[in-house]
């Protein structure tokens, strides 16, 4: 059984650094790992999908990267700006269903 | 851009009553999903639908709830007899192929 792991469960650092958030699933038999934000609330916004073929996928200031043998994905964001803050869910994507994290609940201080 | 769509936003009921929260999918997608979020949890796979049958459920998706594609549109959720611990986000998703694109969400408060 998948299980999705985040870590940490929320982070604050100052406007302008760069910062990395951390993923880890169980099974590596994946199709996909997705990245999504959340704003309280609110609905799941799709920021990048790597395949399970792929090493990484980049948009704009975010970059994700994906190791299936270790299990393992990571989130980097450039340059964060208080827009930025927000929960951001990791999900693998299975044969039938998409299995997600918990979040990372991410403060950008201005 | 083709998008999923899900009525009502927010839907506020009375323990025991009955709620269909429907989601129209992208239109040439095949693979219809529903998923909730229960408020400060994470987000949990209800069911998967394909072929106008179930093609896997969770064990959160008991007798009490049912999904339906009744036109070549819409794909709705329905719960018989709500309880409180329903109460949640639903979302409705749906894939042509694996990536799945996600609705907006359905609020559903029950009383």
């Amino acid at each position: 059984k998948q299980e999705v792991t985040q870590i940490p469960a929320a982070l604050s650092v100052p406007e302008g650094e760069n910062l990395v958030l951390n993923c880890s699933f169980t099974d590596s038999a994946i199709y996909n790992l997705q990245w999504f934000r959340q704003d309280p609330g609110k609905g799941l916004t799709s920021l990048l999908l790597i395949q399970s073929s792929q090493r990484e996928q980049t948009s704009g200031r975010l970059n994700a990267s994906l190791d299936k043998s270790s299990g393992r994905s990571t989130l980097y964001i450039a340059a964060s700006q208080p827009g930025d803050s927000a929960t951001y869910l990791c999900a693998s994507g299975g044969d039938d269903k998409i299995i997600f994290g918990k979040g990372t609940r991410l403060h950008i201080l201005p | 851009e083709p998008e999923v769509t899900q009525t009502p936003s927010h839907q506020v009921t009375q323990m025991g009553q009955e709620v269909i929260l429907r989601c129209v999918p992208i239109s040439n997608h095949l693979y219809f999903y529903w998923y909730r979020q229960i408020l400060g949890q994470k987000v949990e796979f209800l069911v998967s639908f394909y072929n106008n049958e179930i093609s896997e459920k969770s064990e959160i998706f008991d007798d009490q709830f049912s999904v339906e594609r009744p036109d070549g549109s819409n794909f709705t959720l329905k719960i018989r007899s709500t309880k409180l611990e329903d109460s949640a986000m639903y979302f409705c998703a749906s894939s042509r192929v694996n990536e799945q694109f996600f609705g907006p969400g359905t609020r559903l408060t029950v009383l």
